[in-house]
């Protein structure tokens, strides 16, 4: 598809399990990034990658979330033990080449924890 | 922590009446942009503004950029149930921040 593709849509996981969320960035798009958006809210940045270059991680909640892109395509983002406060729907999007291009998003993951 | 803030967080208004959402930070942005995000979607990119002081329209919407760069405006002319929605916006500097958004209802 011509989008960023998200999956899964909607992901239901018990307190404590891993979780890992997939983002398929427009074909040629160099820079992803990784947002958190509660219900009503802005996004909140989380990382960002610059081909396979994890450029900026500072927005990672804690030592529990992980996001790789290794070979500057797709790419996941990882949360382990997962908390209820981890609930929240992760965006990604995808941009030409550096913050100061447009981003284009998915549709989100919905995570539920319970 | 959201550099921008925005004004007003909700917004309940009849169809053809006026609107307009604020943006306000204390930082100074190289460039500004807006979207629209739909439940269960994604953000949509509006418009992105770059120069203080620069007006954009867009159909019945009109966004301007603060000659400091620092705050950024989106007024809607008649609104239409259509406009409903999230409206962001965003500031891009070393990151890319994101606004705590309004949230949109126009009653038909």
């Amino acid at each position: 598809g011509a989008g960023v593709s998200q999956s899964p849509r909607y992901k239901v996981a018990k307190r404590g399990q891993d979780v890992a969320l997939r983002c398929d960035p427009i074909s040629g798009h160099v820079s992803l990034f990784w947002y958190q958006q509660a219900l009503g809210q802005g996004p909140e940045f989380l990382t960002y990658f610059q081909n396979e270059a994890q450029l900026d991680k500072s927005g990672l909640p804690s030592d529990r979330f992980f996001a790789e892109r290794p070979e500057g395509s797709v790419s996941t983002l990882k949360i382990q033990r997962t908390q209820q406060e981890d609930s929240a729907v992760y965006l990604c999007a995808s941009s030409l080449a550096g913050v100061n291009q447009p981003q284009h998003f998915g549709d989100g993951t919905r995570l539920s924890i319970l | 922590t959201q550099l921008l803030e925005q004004s007003p967080q909700f917004l309940s208004i009849q169809e053809g009446e006026n609107l307009t959402v604020y943006c306000n930070s204390s930082s100074v942005f190289s460039s500004l942009q807006w979207y629209r995000q739909e439940p269960g979607e994604g953000p949509v990119l509006l418009v992105t503004v770059v120069t203080g002081g620069e007006v954009k329209k867009l159909k019945r919407l009109t966004f301007q950029f603060g000659d400091a760069r620092k705050d950024s405006s989106l007024h809607i002319t008649a609104a239409q149930p259509g406009d409903t929605g999230l409206y962001l916006c965003a500031g891009t500097g070393n990151q890319f921040y994101f606004g705590t958004g309004t949230s949109l209802t126009v009653i038909p």
